[in-house]
Formats: C-alpha cells, structure tokens, sequence
C-alpha cells in the first residue's frame, strides 16, 4: 500500500541550528502538507504545496521556515534558525486530489527536539 | 477561527464498553473528519461525513454528523484494546488547500 515516508524519525538540534525534515510524499500525488504537532496541544496546519510553491501558510510559518520539493520525489520543510519552542513532531502529508473526499495520507512523523 | 472542542478529553474503559466521544465547532463545518493517531504515528483518516444528519458506520464504530452541521460524534461499542489511541476530528476543507483544522482530540484507553 502506498505511503507517505518522513525521515529522521527523530532529530535531536541545537538551539539556532538549521534542520532539514524530509518527506516522500505518495508518487502520484499532487498536493502537500506539513503540519506540526507540539506535545499535549492539538495538530496545527504549517503551510501547503502544489505545483511547486506555497499555495497556504499559516501564521506560524513565517520567514525561518521555507518548503521545497527539490526533485521528483522529495518535500522538505528546512527551519533556519531553531528555537526550543520549534520542538514537537513534524508531520507530512500528501493528497491526490483537491476534493472534499479526498482523503489526505500522513507519514508517521519527525520529531525534532530542540536543545 | 474555527474552535474545535472535543470531550471528553481522556476517556479510561475497560474492555466491551459502549462510549462516545464528541466534537464542536464554533462555525459550521465545510466537511467533517474524524482521525485517529496512535503513538507515534501519523493521524489515519477513519470517516469523512458531508450532508448534516448524515450518520456512517464502520464496523463497531457509528459517526453521527449534527443537523446543523456543526457537532458530531463517535459511537464505539464493544470498544477493543486495539481501539486505544488518539481520535481527532477535523474541518477538512478549513481554505482553500484543504489544509486540516484539527481538535485537540480524546485519549482513549482500553484495557483488557
């Protein structure tokens, strides 16, 4: 069955490092996400992609944060200069199509620790 | 904003229980999803509903979408320790990407 594939699982940085969390999105698919979700607080909308630009952001993602689909197959979401409030798990998601029942498919997450 | 409110928050039950959790929003839903997420894993979809009053079934779980479309709420019975988890609901089409707007979600654990 086809998934959504997000690597490191887990990351482990230093406060005003630079991470890079990787995603493979399911091959035909065409519209992605990354969410985030910090320990205890519910899954928040970060920002959407599709045909190679940032179709929505949400308030959180503002100007360290940057997404990009580098080749066929990878989406990145890379956070210049980490803060420890950036630590919780990263989650991409990817979807076929833009309808309502389209059902959108998650990976199983990174979660980044800030330290 | 929309508000997702979702109770009861923690939900303990021992195994063959009857429980139902629930979701509110503040505004009326474009579509409604419940999820749930297991630890360390992503969340999976369980059920979209669209049409107010709308009621599905899936297996030993009924999903029951409000007249007004703006509550809904999940009926296990016989609940399984492999129901434990994570179930979230969320608007699914909250702009124009289609981006989730999640509940804060009910832990539920069940044990043997």
């Amino acid at each position: 069955e086809p998934e959504v594939t997000q690597t490191p699982s887990h990351q482990v940085t230093q406060m005003g490092q630079e991470v890079i969390l990787r995603c493979v999105p399911i091959s035909n698919h065409l519209y992605f996400y990354w969410y985030r979700q910090i320990l205890g607080q519910k899954v928040e909308f970060l920002v959407s992609f599709y045909n190679n630009e940032i179709s929505e952001k949400s308030e959180i993602f503002d100007d360290q944060f940057s997404v990009e689909r580098p080749d066929g197959s990878n989406f990145t979401l890379k956070i210049r200069s980490t803060k420890l409030e950036d630590s919780a798990m990263y989650f991409c998601a990817s979807r076929g199509q833009l309808v309502l029942l389209a059902e959108a498919f998650f990976g199983q997450g990174t979660r980044l620790t800030v330290v | 904003t929309q508000l997702l409110e979702q109770s009861p928050q923690f939900l303990s039950i021992q195994e063959g229980e009857n429980l139902t959790v629930y979701c509110n929003s503040s505004s009326v839903f474009s579509s409604l999803q419940w999820y749930r997420q297991e630890p360390g894993e992503g969340p999976v979809l369980l059920v979209t509903v669209v049409t107010g009053g709308e009621v599905k079934k899936l297996k030993r779980l009924t999903f029951q979408f409000g007249d007004a479309r703006k509550d809904s709420s999940l009926h296990i019975t016989a609940a399984q320790p492999g129901d434990t988890g994570l179930y979230l609901c969320a608007d699914g089409h909250s702009n124009s990407g289609y981006a989730l707007n999640f509940g804060k979600g009910t832990s539920l654990l069940v044990t043997p």
